[in-house]
C-alpha cells in the first residue's frame, strides 16, 4: 500500500552540523511531497514542498529534492541551529489526503 | 499565518468515560477539517474528514460510533471519544483548511491517556 518511511530518530547533532533526514515513499502516480515541522508545544507547520519530479523545495535553509527515480525526498540543511530542534514529518498527498511518515525528532546541542 | 487552536492539550480520563476534543480555526473559515491520531513512534494516521454541515467521512477501520465528529460551524469541529478505553490512549491532532486542495493548518494536538 501507499506509505512514507523516514529516518528513525531521535537525531542529535551539534550546532552548525550538516543535517540529512531520509524519506522515501511508496505511492502510485506523482504525488506532491511535503516536509512538516512541529516545534515544542506547537502544531505542525508546513516547512517546504515539491509538486513534481526534480522540483526542489526550500525554506529556512532547509532543502529537499523530489527524486522520482529513487522515490525519495530527503531533507537537508547545511548548518543547523539550536532553534531547529523539533519533530520533522515527511508526507505525500494522495487523493486529497496527507499520508505521513512517523516523524523524526531532531535535537541540536549548542 | 492561519491559526488552528486545539483543546485540551492533554487529558486523563477513566475507562468508560467520554472525552471531547475541540478544534477551532481562529482567523479563517474551515470548510474541511481532518482528524488524525498518532501512536508512539508511528505515523499520523488519518481518522476522518469532516465537512461543515455534513456527516464526517471515516477511514477504513475507524469506528464512527466510537469517534463522534461534529462540524457544526465553519470554525469548530469536535471529536468525542465515547466510552474510552486504555487502547484509545493516543495523540490526536486536527487540521483545517478553507480549501482541501490548499495548505493545511494544524492544531497543537491532544494527548489522551485513559486509565
Amino acid at each position: 500500500g501507499n506509505s512514507v518511511t523516514q529516518m528513525e530518530g531521535p537525531v542529535t547533532l551539534s550546532e552548525e552540523a550538516f543535517l540529512t533526514i531520509n524519506c522515501t515513499y511508496t505511492a502510485t502516480g506523482y504525488p506532491s511531497l511535503f516536509w512538516y515541522v512541529q516545534y515544542p508545544g506547537e502544531g505542525l507547520q508546513l516547512l517546504l514542498k515539491a509538486t513534481k519530479a526534480d522540483d526542489k523545495g526550500s525554506n529556512k535553509g532547509f532543502e529537499a529534492t523530489y527524486r522520482k527515480e529513487t522515490t525519495s525526498f530527503h531533507l537537508e540543511k547545511g548548518s543547523v541551529q539550536v532553534s531547529d530542534s523539533a519533530v520533522y514529518f515527511c508526507a505525500y498527498q494522495g487523493a486529497q489526503k496527507l499520508v505521513f511518515g512517523q516523524g523524526t525528532r531532531l535535537t541540536i546541542n549548542p | 499565518g492561519a491559526v488552528v487552536s486545539q483543546h485540551p492539550s492533554w487529558v486523563i480520563c477513566k475507562s468508560g468515560t467520554s472525552v471531547k476534543i475541540e478544534c477551532r480555526s481562529l482567523d479563517f473559515q474551515a470548510t474541511t477539517m481532518f482528524w488524525y491520531r498518532q501512536f508512539p513512534k508511528q505515523s499520523l494516521m488519518l481518522m476522518a474528514t469532516s465537512n461543515e454541515g455534513s456527516k464526517a467521512t471515516y477511514e477504513q477501520g475507524v469506528e464512527k460510533d466510537k469517534f463522534l465528529i461534529n462540524h457544526a460551524s465553519l470554525t469548530l469541529s469536535t471529536l468525542t471519544v465515547t466510552s474510552a478505553h486504555p487502547e484509545d490512549s493516543s495523540f490526536y491532532i486536527c487540521s483545517a483548511s478553507d480549501d482541501p486542495n490548499e495548505k493545511l493548518f494544524f492544531g497543537s494536538g491532544t494527548q489522551l491517556s485513559v486509565l
